[in-house]
């Protein structure tokens, strides 16, 4: 398997566009994670799926940003409109079954709002 | 409060040395587990190691093992025979209770190995 792949691995844009992330799980796995990593912040959990449904939304800092899972294979991260302050590195990480097993995670998407 | 608390934000060892990395946790949960992450420059995160709360013996892969004392709620990763390689930064992380898919991390420690 070619683990958790995650498009763009670097993203630029200007403050007010709309960024898309994008993640493609480990196949099998039922389980979808987003994190952001900041310096400041360290890395946070924005979102998780299970089995392709939204479980919880509470890390998600605003508005502005949304996650869908639209089937096993594919999940999507937006911000809309993006600020310098989303400025971080967002990781996609998906796991197996509920048992205590590793997460794996994507190389990460480095975005850059100026 | 923080859950995971990593207090070493450096470490410095020579290769071939071992080193030990700090982590304590909170919980009230009886069930968790504890896990260690390797994020090199590259910046990819790098499961290494896990622990479960009712594991009675210590987590061992290859040179990587897992110091955990549940009464004093720490989980240090012990990495043996120190390689240039293994310079990166390393997280320690909790996942709590049986449906709680959370993972919370740590701050990291940054780890250096020199010649």
């Amino acid at each position: 398997d070619a683990g958790v792949i995650q498009s763009p691995r670097h993203e630029v844009t200007e403050m007010g566009q709309e960024v898309t992330l994008r993640c493609k799980p480990i196949s099998g796995h039922d389980y979808l994670f987003w994190y952001r990593q900041t310096m400041m912040r360290g890395l946070e959990l924005l979102i998780y799926f299970n089995n392709n449904v939204p479980i919880d939304d509470s890390g998600m800092p605003e508005d502005r940003f949304s996650a869908k899972m639209p089937n096993a294979s594919f999940s999507t991260l937006k911000i809309q409109p993006s600020e310098p302050r989303d400025s971080a590195v967002y990781f996609c990480a998906s796991r197996q079954g509920e048992l205590n097993t590793e997460a794996f995670f994507g190389q990460g998407t480095r975005l850059t709002v100026v | 409060a923080q859950k995971i608390t990593q207090t070493q934000p450096g470490m410095f060892v020579q290769e071939k040395e071992a080193v030990t990395l700090d982590c304590t946790y909170d919980t009230s949960d009886q069930s968790y587990g504890l896990f260690w992450y390797k994020q090199p420059s590259s910046g990819e995160m790098i499961f290494l190691i896990y622990q479960g709360s009712y594991d009675e013996q210590n987590a061992t892969e290859g040179r990587y093992s897992l110091n955990f004392q549940k009464a004093r709620k720490s989980a240090n990763l012990v990495i043996s025979a120190s390689q240039l390689g293994d310079s990166a930064m390393y997280f320690c992380a909790m996942r709590e209770g049986t449906g709680f898919q959370k993972l919370v991390f740590g701050t990291g420690t940054r780890l250096l190995v020199s010649p």
